[in-house]
């Protein structure tokens, strides 16, 4: 069965670093989308992808955060630097352009920031 | 902008009880409504979706959700409940063909 998949599952690092997450989707899903869920909340929404081009990057930390998907198939999130309060699940998910609703989500990469 | 409220954080039961798991949203226009599931150690997955035509959807292991338009509810429903059903369940809504806003979650924790 088809996952999304992502790295590292766990990142621990100290303030002012940086760090990056990789996702790669579904083949074939043309949209991506990165998450970040913080213990006791839900996921929140940080950027859109469809195919290459952002749709929505409304609620990413621009000052700190970056986000691309060159190819239109995997992408990368990146912190620079990292701060305290990015502690935090990171998930990727992605769907079919076709089968509205139905989100594939990988399993995270949990980020910690001492 | 949608939001969507998760009125119960945690949720014991005993295995074999009926539950629910209430959800309300926050829209001025029309919305599509969904419920993920998150078991432990495992990504999240689409259990259910409310989209247009009936109020009530189901999924394939016996949960069940009821679009209410008057009361913007969307609950979640199971009769009775497996130990397997121990999980995180996230109620999410959308105004249009992209963005998904979730709720809190709320944890179900089914006992023997």
């Amino acid at each position: 069965e088809a996952e999304v998949a992502q790295s590292p599952r766990y990142k621990i690092t100290e303030k002012s670093q940086a760090v990056a997450f990789w996702c790669d989707p579904i083949s074939g899903h043309a949209t991506l989308y990165w998450y970040r869920q913080i213990l006791g909340q839900g996921p929140e929404l940080l950027v859109q992808f469809q195919d290459e081009s952002v749709v929505d990057d409304s609620q990413l930390p621009k000052d700190r955060f970056s986000a691309e998907r060159l190819k239109g198939v995997d992408s990368t999130l990146k912190i620079q630097p990292a701060e305290l309060g990015d502690s935090a699940m990171y998930l990727c998910a992605s769907r079919d352009r076709l089968r509205w609703g139905e989100l594939f989500f990988g399993e995270g990469s949990r980020l910690t920031v001492l | 902008a949608q939001s969507v409220t998760q009125l119960d954080s945690q949720v014991p039961v005993f295995e074999e009880a009926p539950v629910e798991l209430r959800c309300n949203y926050s829209s001025s226009v029309s919305v599509y409504l969904f419920w993920y599931v998150q078991y432990p150690n495992q990504g999240l997955q689409l259990l259910l979706k409310y989209l247009s035509g009936s109020t009530l959807v189901e999924s394939i292991n016996g949960f069940e959700a009821e679009f209410n338009k008057s009361q913007t509810s969307f609950h979640l429903r199971k009769p009775s409940v497996h130990i397997s059903d121990t999980a995180e369940y996230f109620c999410a809504v959308s105004e249009n063909n992209n963005d998904m806003r979730f709720g809190a979650g709320t944890r179900l924790t089914v006992k023997p």
